[in-house]
């Protein structure tokens, strides 16, 4: 079946140290977007590629980094997490052949990552 | 930018019963509405969309969901829910011409036996 994976399920990482987690699918979307969902509160979009071109939110903090490397797979890279970066992150994936402007595309989300910071 | 209002963070319902998922949105232009649905450990899956036409719009399930656009709200129903339907749903906007859904912040579903 086709799919959007995240890897790994559960992370704990240390205040301060790199962490980066990672999303990968097999629908062949050339959307993939990164959600930052922390408890009782709605996914927030922190970054999405359309291609290759990435395109931040304007309140994503630059600890907050992506890589797409190829249209398969996308990164999602925090440089110094903090206690405050606890949270599920969800990536998704979505079809867009209207140049960016797609708004109507249904989103295919993976099963997230929840990250803890200690 | 628009946004979005889940009324109810909680919703407990008897098997069987009907069931009202609010969801009112904010916007200056015009908008595409969603229902997804989050079962436990899972990710979103999308229960129905409206992008244009027809105000009343169905989806998997047995969900449909109604577009009001002089009350600005798009709710949830189901008329007979079952303890499978028990899940978080969240209502989603975006607007025309602009890659940027924005989520509410859920309601959960129970539905007890």
């Amino acid at each position: 079946d086709a799919m959007v994976i995240q890897n790994p399920r559960y992370q704990v990482t240390q205040f301060g140290k790199p962490v980066t987690l990672s999303c990968s699918q097999t629908l062949n979307h050339n959307v993939m977007y990164w959600y930052q969902q922390k408890s009782s509160q709605a996914p927030k979009l922190l970054f999405h590629y359309y291609d290759k071109d990435f395109n931040n939110e304007a309140d994503t903090p630059d600890n907050f980094q992506s890589r797409r490397p190829n249209t398969s797979f996308c990164f999602l890279d925090i440089r110094s997490p903090g206690l405050g970066d606890a949270a599920m992150y969800l990536c998704a994936t979505s079809r867009d052949t209207s140049g960016g402007a797609a708004s109507w595309e249904t989103q295919y989300f993976g099963p997230g990552t929840r990250l803890l910071v200690l | 930018a628009q946004s979005v209002t889940q009324l109810d963070s909680q919703v407990p319902v008897f098997e069987e019963a009907p069931v009202e998922l609010r969801c009112n949105y904010s916007s200056s232009v015009s908008v595409y509405l969603f229902w997804y649905v989050q079962y436990p450990n899972q990710g979103l899956q999308l229960l129905l969309k409206y992008l244009s036409g027809s105000t009343l719009v169905k989806g998997i399930n047995g969900f449909e969901a109604e577009f009001n656009k002089s009350q600005t709200s798009f709710h949830l129903r189901k008329p007979s829910v079952h303890i499978s339907d028990t899940a978080e749903y969240f209502c989603a906007v975006s607007v025309v011409d602009n890659n940027d859904m924005r989520f509410g912040a859920g309601t959960r579903l129970t539905v007890k036996p």
